[in-house]
């Protein structure tokens, strides 16, 4: 079975752009959550997606946002982007409660 | 406030030197304890569930553990290849929400 599987793996960006960050999850895994690691702050939740609905949201601004479409698939959208956006994101997707991590994004805003 | 604490946050180790690493809850109703292990660069990779007190589960050297406050991680004779973040994380079944500590880095040296 192939795991989870996020694009692009890497990407730079400067301040005031905005990107979009997809994932999709293990086949048959209806559930797709988001998370925002760094040094400092470690894994923080983002928010989670189920059958294309919302079910959870992490305390973050409205500039991070979030769908997931009928197949599945995840995007994750940040508009204006701030140097402190830098970071780790990752991207699991569960069936029952066992989550199952993508290989994350690592972006980069100069 | 839910809430996951991790310690000690980094462990230097010998080869073939056990030991334990803690991870201490306080959440309002726990559906789950999960274990991953983390190296640099990449995404959590699963290791244990534990859904109630007294419960263990072993992967080779690891063993995880689990009381009403904490669990811990055992691991026996490490070797270097198990040099990682070892991260703890509770599904809280009021909110549903996943907590993450912030890891503990474990360093086997040989």
């Amino acid at each position: 079975k192939a795991g989870v599987t996020q694009t692009p793996r890497y990407l730079i960006k400067t301040r005031g752009q905005q990107v979009t960050l997809s994932c999709s999850p293990i086949s048959g895994h209806r559930s797709v959550s988001w998370y925002q690691q760094t040094p400092g702050q470690g894994l923080q939740f983002l928010f989670e997606y189920f059958s294309e609905t919302q079910r959870n949201k992490g305390n973050f601004p409205g500039r991070f946002s979030g769908r997931q479409f009928s197949n599945s698939r995840s995007e994750m959208n940040v508009s204006t982007l701030e140097l402190g956006d830098s970071a780790l994101y990752l991207c699991a997707s569960s069936s029952d409660n066992e989550q199952f991590f993508g290989p994350g994004t690592r972006l980069t805003v100069l | 406030e839910d809430q996951v604490t991790q310690s000690p946050e980094a462990l230097r180790l010998q080869e073939g030197e056990s030991s334990s690493l803690n991870c201490s809850y306080t959440v309002s109703g726990l559906r789950g304890l999960f274990w991953y292990r983390q190296d640099p660069g990449k995404g959590p990779e699963f290791l244990f569930t534990l859904y109630s007190a007294g419960e263990e589960k072993e992967k080779e050297r690891l063993k995880a553990t689990l009381t009403k406050k904490e669990s811990f991680l055992h691991i026996t004779a490490p070797k270097p290849e198990d040099s990682a973040t070892y991260l703890c994380a509770v599904l809280t079944s009021g909110t549903y929400k996943y907590i993450f500590g912030t890891g503990t880095r474990l360093k086997v040296l040989a």
